[in-house]
């Protein structure tokens, strides 16, 4: 069974880099066929698509959130994970990662998530 | 951008069904995925492809699709089956987009 847990700081300061990792037990990154994705979801709101990483590397970013976004893998540690630059308070929100089954979703497990509060 | 139309709320009565359209231009060309969301859990795949269901995924759960408007139904309402669903798709240059999502309430 395919585990995937968030962590990292859930408090960050404006302007800062937001940090989160994301560890995936029970099968490889670098097997591939898996889109190992990060997605959002702002309080009491609805589900917002980050962006993918693929085990080589390659990556697709949501083109709104694009300039702020680098998404990295650590094939090594079988984590990857997200850097999310310039935060402000509307970036406040809860922090899922996800195994996309297709380069265009079809996201078949996901983390427990982790709220990440942007505030001085 | 690109966006999926979900109606907000869809109430039904137990054992009655539910069903709960996504609108979008792209559908036609691009496959739609389902979730279940319940309160302080993540999501869980409930469809893929339309009208795939997942192993462990109750035969209550179908989806379907016609031109620009894809459709989840919920035959035999349950109690259990209250949340928030969200319909997902990608725009033709494979960006990853969510519906505003649609709760469920069983009256």
């Amino acid at each position: 069974q395919v585990q995937l847990q968030e962590s990292g700081p859930g408090l960050v300061k404006p302007s800062q880099t937001l940090s989160l990792t994301c560890t995936v037990s029970g099968g490889s990154i670098s097997s591939g066929g898996y889109y190992w994705s990060w997605i959002r979801q702002h309080p009491g709101k609805g589900l917002e698509w980050i962006g993918y990483i693929y085990y080589s590397g390659s990556t697709y970013y949501n083109p709104s959130l694009k300039s702020r976004v680098t998404i990295s893998v650590d094939t090594s540690k079988n984590q990857f994970s997200l850097k999310l630059s310039s935060v402000t308070a509307a970036d406040t929100a809860v922090y899922y990662c996800a195994r996309g089954a297709d380069q265009v979703g079809q996201f078949d497990y996901w983390g427990q998530g982790t709220l990440v509060t942007v505030s001085s | 951008s690109y966006e999926l139309t979900q109606p907000p709320s869809v109430s039904v009565s137990p054992g009655q069904t539910a069903r709960i359209t996504c609108s979008g231009d792209a559908l036609p060309k691009q496959y739609a995925y389902w979730y279940q969301q319940k309160p302080g859990q993540a999501p869980v795949l409930v469809i893929y492809k339309d009208s795939e269901r997942p192993s462990g995924i109750p035969e209550r759960f179908s989806g379907s699709s016609s031109g620009t408007t894809v459709t989840l139904t919920i035959s035999g309402v349950q109690a259990e089956d209250e949340a928030d669903y969200y319909c997902q798709s990608a725009d033709s240059s494979g960006t990853v987009v969510f519906g505003g999502g649609t709760k469920l309430t069983v009256l």
